[in-house]
């Protein structure tokens, strides 16, 4: 069964960069039918999509936060990671790694989540 | 802002059906999937693929679709379900996911 664990810092301060790590067991990164994404929750508030990556290399990013985001993979450890550059309060939430997975009838959705991990940046 | 447009809350008594929305011109292309969250827990597919029930789910939870509109029903409501329920689609491109905003759904 496919297991998902969010890892890094609590609490990161503003302008620093936040970076976190989800670490793939029960299955591999390498799955030709799975994009790894990243989400964030804001407190009270709804879900984001940060952006994805296939375990080439290929990533996608929200529009909106676009150039301060960098999704990479590592296949040997069978992790990704994200990185949020420039970090203000704004960016405190809850963030949760998932599998964006693909089916045979090229239907997307996310079946696969952590448990989240929730990041501090103090105003 | 999201361009996947959700009622912010709905309510149902108690056995009783409700319908959530999740209205979105991406929903003309693409399937939309639903994600249940309870306070303090990290999101769970229930629906996907526009109809499809993950190993799990209760079948009283359904999911159609029409239009620009996808649609999760809950046939005979329970207190459990009382949670907030995101729709989940891809743009335009079909490369970027988005969420709606999630709707509140009360149990009375």
């Amino acid at each position: 069964q496919l297991h998902l664990q969010e890892s890094g810092p609590g609490a990161v301060m503003p302008s620093e960069t936040l970076s976190l790590t989800c670490t793939v067991s029960g299955g591999p990164i390498s799955s030709s039918s799975s994009y790894w994404g990243w989400i964030r929750q804001p407190p009270g508030k709804g879900l984001e999509w940060i952006g994805n990556v296939y375990y080439s290399g290929r990533t996608y990013y929200n529009p909106s936060l676009r150039g301060r985001v960098t999704i990479s993979v590592d296949t040997t450890k069978n992790q990704f990671s994200l990185k949020v550059t420039s970090v203000t309060a704004a960016d405190t939430a809850v963030y949760y790694c998932a599998r964006d997975y693909m089916d045979d009838l090229l239907y997307y959705y996310m079946d696969v989540w952590g448990k989240g991990t929730t990041v501090t940046v103090p105003s | 802002s999201s361009e996947l447009t959700q009622d912010p809350a709905v309510s149902v008594a108690l056995g009783q059906t409700v319908r959530i929305t999740c209205q979105g011109d991406s929903l003309r292309s693409y399937s939309a999937s639903w994600y249940q969250q309870r306070p303090g827990q990290a999101p769970v597919l229930v629906i996907h693929g526009r109809k499809n029930r993950p190993s799990g789910i209760p079948d009283r939870f359904s999911g159609s679709s029409s239009g620009n509109t996808a649609f999760l029903t809950i046939t005979g409501a329970q207190a459990e379900d009382e949670a907030d329920y995101y729709c989940n689609s891809r743009d335009s491109s079909g490369n970027l996911a988005e969420f709606g905003g999630g709707t509140k759904l009360t149990v009375l």
